[in-house]
């Protein structure tokens, strides 16, 4: 069965340190993931795909596949990345799993 | 981007009642449009992959009848709950896909709100 895992529900972290919000899969075909954002009061937005393996926003995100992992990650986290994150797993052509989320807090 | 509204974006209604939600592409032909359910604090559930012309493929454990999902038109997709009853109150999210995208990028609407009395 496809799944994905985000750990963490809340993380807040320091504006300037840096940010890792996890996210695992289970899937027994080959993987495409995602990372989507929702910043408050606004619909669901693309932030990122694997296979384009392209910064956005000064997000990355490498797919792991011994670990089974597609965490997202920023050096330096500012103020206007407070959002909710989803990693999602296209699973078949064009269905899309999502993790629980992950509500992500800069601290000034 | 491709732009994916929904209408209405709030709705409260009387248990029993039936409630439509319309989901529609406003900038670009959707050849298929899927219908997402969350719940506080919760993930986004698929609930349906509908295909112009075709019949929706739900998922498991979503009630067909319960939830009716027509999408007549490159453009509009709609989800009907009938007899709507308190336990259905839900946000209730569609989003698109257009075909002229390679990456089958899905485009999100705003979401609809649905209170059940």
């Amino acid at each position: 069965a496809q799944r994905v895992t985000q750990p963490e529900k809340l993380l807040s972290v320091f504006k300037g340190a840096p940010v890792e919000l996890k996210c695992n899969y289970s899937y027994s075909g080959s993987p495409e993931l995602f990372w989507y954002v929702q910043y408050s009061r606004q619909r669901l937005q693309l932030l990122l795909r694997h296979i384009s393996r392209e910064s956005i926003k000064g997000f990355t995100a490498d797919l792991n596949k011994g670990e089974t992992s597609f965490h997202l990650k920023k050096p330096f986290a500012q103020e206007e990345d407070s959002a909710m994150y989803y990693c999602a797993l296209r699973a078949g052509a064009q269905k899309l799993v999502f993790g629980q989320g992950t509500r992500l807090t800069i601290n000034p | 981007g491709a732009v994916v509204s929904q209408h209405p974006s709030r709705v409260i209604c009387k248990s029993g009642t039936s409630v439509k939600i319309e989901c529609r592409s406003l900038d670009f032909q959707a050849t298929t449009m899927f219908w997402y359910r969350q719940f506080p604090k919760k993930s986004l559930m698929l609930m349906a992959t509908s295909n112009e012309g075709s019949k929706a493929t739900y998922e498991q454990g979503v009630e067909k009848d319960k939830f009716l999902i027509n999408h007549a038109s490159l453009t509009l997709s709609t989800l009907t709950v009938t007899s709507a009853h308190p336990e259905d109150s839900s946000f209730y999210i569609c989003s698109a896909i257009t075909s002229g995208d390679s990456y089958n990028e899905q485009f999100f609407g705003p979401g609809t709100r649905l209170t059940v009395l």
